[in-house]
């Protein structure tokens, strides 16, 4: 099984600075097109089920603001918030969707400091 | 609108069983691959298990804790998927989530059905 780990297990930003969160997994998730990575993040507030950020790594999902971006290659991955939002606390998870079993990273919880 | 709204969920005994249903609306699902995933009560997310879409084969994959345990199914008549648990064990008392993806990517959320497994 691909093994995804995120760091850091928390997170504590003042508003409207930069948020980053990694996330390493155990072997390459390169699509077999070998053009992008099979990788996702997903925000979840709490009561809420997960919401979809970012797949392919890179590819902000429609509608997700634009300060949210997502990078990475290889086994590392990044997940950023260029400018932290009050709505923006919450856990996030990345997520390898290369080969099953899918596998999630153990989450990062973000806080306002 | 998107909507997959889960039921089925509740209190069962341990070795006991219970089906979950997931009713999909707002997007194509005979062209999704319909999938679940689970969260224990504070903990994180984990996958349980996928169906492909029936011109992928309709096959079904399942995560290891539950494999010989759980059966996936779906109707494309009624744009439902099944997720048949039996043998249930404490460990998998969880909100159960039901998941569309319709280009490998978890796209589709519903909003989670608990399932808790207690004597």
């Amino acid at each position: 099984d691909i093994v995804m780990t995120q760091s850091p297990d928390s997170l504590a930003v003042s508003l409207g600075e930069r948020a980053t969160i990694s996330c390493k997994s155990s072997q390459s998730i390169l699509y077999r097109s070998g053009n992008k990575h099979s990788l996702a993040w997903f925000q979840q507030k709490p009561g809420q089920p997960p919401k979809l950020l970012i797949y392919w790594a890179s590819t902000r999902e429609s509608g997700v603001p634009d300060r949210f971006s997502g990078s990475g290659s290889g086994t590392d991955f990044t997940l950023t918030i260029s400018s932290l939002q009050a709505e923006d606390v919450a856990v996030y998870y990345c997520q390898q969707y290369d080969s099953t079993p899918y596998t999630f990273g153990q989450g990062t919880k973000l806080e306002i400091k | 609108e998107v909507q997959l709204v889960e039921s089925g969920g509740g209190l069962v005994k341990p070795g006991g069983s219970l089906r979950l249903s997931c009713a999909a609306s707002g997007f194509t699902f005979t062209n999704a691959w319909m999938n679940w995933v689970r969260q224990a009560p504070g903990k994180g997310l984990e996958w349980v298990g996928r169906i492909k879409r029936r011109t992928d084969g309709g096959t079904t994959d399942y995560a290891a804790p539950v494999k010989g345990r759980i059966t996936i199914s779906r109707d494309d008549s009624k744009n439902t998927v099944y997720l048949q648990m039996s043998s249930l064990k404490t460990e998998d008392t969880a909100v159960y989530y039901c998941v569309g993806a319709t280009t490998l990517v978890l796209g589709y959320w519903g909003q989670g059905t608990l399932v808790t497994v207690s004597s």
